[in-house]
């Protein structure tokens, strides 16, 4: 069946460093494929998609390429700060209306 | 816009007891979701709805059971808590493809 993979945290940086968080997917179709962030004591919400191959999606200075070459969708950052440090998600779509979520990867940024 | 709610934020229960968590939402979406977060298990998929008056078991629908009578609202229900039943609870509505997540309530089952 459909499934995401994303790297294990937790990830701890420092401020000003540059993130990269790893997520590969198994999918049957043409998915459309997510970011989503938590916050403490929050609920998910969406960071940035993108539906289609090479699509590149951003966000609050976070960026994604769909790389269906490598069926990838890494989660880019150049400069994190210490508002960024929450759980991320990375999910997929096919199908319609499920949606199949990672694990989460925790980031910690210290300042 | 109020988006999604839930009803309560908190809830302490015995084991045995029974109690219903109220998902809210004001956006017109058909579908909507329950799933429970615990420590490094990600979010698992309970049940969901497709639309008024309709439900559907997901992942883990084992001691719970839902109800979708109106289109706003998706309800959760533990007939018989258990202490494996401690988790955070979010409910989630879906627009196309984006999921929107209310703020979660947090069970524990004595």
């Amino acid at each position: 069946g459909d499934s995401v993979t994303q790297m294990e945290g937790p990830v701890t940086l420092s401020e000003e460093a540059f993130l990269t968080i790893n997520c590969t997917y198994t999918a049957t179709g043409y998915p459309s494929l997510f970011w989503y962030v938590q916050y403490p004591g929050e609920g998910l919400q969406l960071l940035l998609k993108a539906t289609k191959a090479d699509d590149k999606g951003s966000n609050k200075g976070f960026e994604a390429t769909y790389r269906k070459e490598t069926t990838s969708f890494h989660l880019e950052k150049g400069s994190v700060q210490v508002s960024d440090s929450a759980v991320y998600f990375c999910a997929l779509v096919t199908g319609g209306f499920k949606t199949i979520f990672g694990a989460g990867t925790r980031l910690f940024v210290k300042a | 816009n109020a988006g999604v709610t839930q009803t309560p934020k908190f809830r302490v229960l015995k084991t045995g007891q029974s109690m219903t968590l109220l998902c809210a939402q004001d956006m017109n979406h058909e579908y909507m979701y329950w799933y429970r977060q615990d420590p490094g298990m990600g979010l698992r998929l309970i049940h969901y709805s497709v639309g008024e008056g309709t439900t559907a078991k997901g992942e883990v629908p084992d001691g719970y059971n839902v109800s979708r009578l109106k289109k706003q609202n998706f309800l959760l229900g533990l007939e018989s808590a258990a202490p494996s039943q401690t988790s955070v609870y979010f409910c989630a509505t879906q627009n196309s493809d984006t999921q929107y997540f209310g703020p979660g309530t947090r069970l524990t089952v004595l």
